[in-house]
């Protein structure tokens, strides 16, 4: 596709829901960040995959949460047994190869939990 | 642990240059971006550095000292449009994770 593409743009969930949250890069690109924002701070690193290989998974707070991209194109960020404190912006962020300079990110889902 | 350090909020007003510095220390160092980000929207890419020295694009410039773990975004010029977070980032080894700043809010005055 032209960009990335995030799904849901926003999600409310009750304490204690599963949700799933989809990231669809650019075509043809090796590598996928997920990251996490809250209200007025920068985005702090989750995770990420070159192709379908989850190389650093060290930025996820909890075992809560869980991250796949299985064929090494479109990923999911999994978080079970929401808690409040998720509730933030998760970014989603491709580039073109290994190492690649720019990240182009998706405009992100806002996960608010009740 | 790695930290990366900017300014929390600056001000400054339309057509005046401004100068937003990020000092870091880092386990490994492969690269420093400056991204943008207005309220409510994705980061988007300015520029990188990995070498020392001054990269200029347009209205906006980057300068890196990787002895000083230190650089800054110099924007001249300055438009309302201008108005956002501004984003220091590090690639710490040349295939690793990027760690990114808490961002500069820039407030631009009439």
């Amino acid at each position: 596709g032209a960009g990335v593409s995030q799904s849901p743009r926003y999600k409310v969930a009750k304490r204690g829901q599963d949700v799933a949250l989809r990231c669809d890069p650019i075509s043809g690109h090796v590598s996928l960040f997920w990251y996490q924002q809250a209200l007025g701070q920068g985005p702090e690193f989750l995770t990420y995959f070159q192709n379908e290989a989850q190389l650093d998974k060290s930025g996820l707070p909890s075992d809560r949460f869980f991250a796949e991209r299985p064929e090494g194109s479109v990923s999911t960020l999994k978080i079970q047994r929401t808690q409040q404190e998720d509730s933030a912006v998760y970014l989603c962020a491709s580039s073109p190869r290994q190492g690649g300079n720019v990240l182009t990110f998706g405009a992100g889902s806002r996960l608010t939990v009740l | 642990g790695q930290n990366i350090d900017q300014p929390t909020e600056m001000t400054a007003t339309e057509g005046a240059i401004v100068q937003i510095n990020c000092t870091y220390q880092t386990s490994g160092f492969n690269g420093l971006f400056w991204y943008q980000q207005h309220a409510g929207e994705a980061p988007t890419f300015l520029s990188y550095n990995v070498l020392d020295g001054l990269e200029e694009k347009g209205r906006f410039s980057s300068f890196l000292s990787r002895s000083k773990g230190y650089s800054y975004l110099l924007l001249k010029e300055l438009q309302m449009k201008d108005s956002a977070s501004y984003l220091c980032a590090v690639r710490m080894n040349r295939d690793d994770k990027i760690i990114f700043g808490k961002g500069t809010r820039l407030h631009i005055l009439p």
